[in-house]
C-alpha cells in the first residue's frame, strides 16, 4: 500500500527543538516534491513548505524561515523536518504529503500527521 | 502571498442536495486550484486537482470548475459520506495557500 508514516511528535518546551520524520513506502520517494502542511488545534490548513526530489530546492512560509529545514534521503525513503526555536504558535498536527508532477497538481497521498505541542 | 477566500464558511444540507462551495483567490492563479476533503481526526483527501480533474477514486458527483481568480466546487447529491470539512489550496506560487474551509453540515 503507498502510504507515508510521520513520526517524532511531542511536548516541546518554547525555545525547544524537536525532528519530524517521514518514511515513504510502495512508491518510488525519489519521484516526489514532498510537502508538509500543519494544522493547529480546530483551526485550518496551513502549507509549510515543500522540498524538491533531490534536496536542491526548498520554499519555506514567512512564519518558519530560519527555524525550520527540510531534508530528505531518498537512500531511506525519508524526509525530515528540524523545527528549531519552536514557539507555541508552532502547536499542531503536521502532515508529510507527496506532490506528483508539477504545481498543475495536488497533494495526493497524505500521512495520518503527528502532534506537535509547545507549551511549558 | 495569495490569499484564498472560501464562501461559504459553513453550510448545512440534506442527502441528495446539490451544494456549492465558492473559492476566490487575491490574484489570477490560471487552473492551479486543488480541492481537499476533510473528516474529523484524519488527513485531507485530495478531490480534484488542476480546477477541474477528479482525483482517482473519487466519485464523479464531485465536480470543479473556474479560472483566473473564481473556482466552484460541486456536489451533485450529497451523501451521507460528504459531510466534511473542504478545502481549496492554489498550487500557481508558493506559500501553496488553502482557503479557510468549509464546514458541510447536516441539516
Amino acid at each position: 500500500e503507498v502510504q507515508l508514516v510521520e513520526s517524532g511528535g511531542g511536548l516541546v518546551q518554547p525555545g525547544g527543538s524537536l525532528r519530524l520524520s517521514c518514511t515513504a513506502s510502495e512508491f518510488r520517494f525519489i519521484d516526489y516534491w514532498m510537502i508538509w502542511v500543519r494544522q493547529a488545534p480546530g483551526m485550518g490548513l496551513e502549507w509549510v513548505g515543500s522540498i524538491k526530489q533531490d534536496g536542491s530546492e526548498k520554499y519555506y512560509v514567512d512564519s518558519v524561515k530560519g527555524r525550520f529545514t527540510f531534508s530528505r534521503d531518498n537512500a531511506k525513503n525519508s524526509l525530515y523536518l528540524q523545527m528549531n526555536s519552536l514557539r507555541a504558535e508552532d502547536t499542531a498536527v503536521y502532515y508529510c504529503a507527496r506532490l506528483p508532477g508539477g504545481a498543475g497538481y495536488g497533494m495526493d497521498v497524505w500521512g495520518q500527521g503527528t502532534t506537535v505541542t509547545v507549551s511549558s | 502571498d495569495i490569499q484564498m477566500t472560501q464562501s461559504p464558511s459553513s453550510l448545512s444540507a440534506s442527502v441528495g442536495d446539490r451544494v456549492t462551495i465558492t473559492c476566490r483567490a487575491s490574484q489570477s492563479i490560471v487552473s492551479y486550484l486543488n480541492w481537499y476533503q476533510q473528516k474529523p481526526g484524519k488527513a485531507p483527501k485530495l478531490l480534484i486537482y488542476a480546477t477541474s480533474s477528479l482525483q482517482s477514486g473519487v466519485p464523479s458527483r464531485f465536480s470543479g470548475s473556474g479560472s483566473g481568480t473564481d473556482f466552484t466546487l460541486t456536489v451533485s447529491s450529497l451523501q451521507p459520506e460528504d459531510f466534511a470539512t473542504y478545502y481549496c489550496q492554489q498550487s500557481y506560487s508558493t506559500p501553496y495557500t488553502f482557503g479557510q474551509g468549509t464546514k458541510l453540515g447536516i441539516k
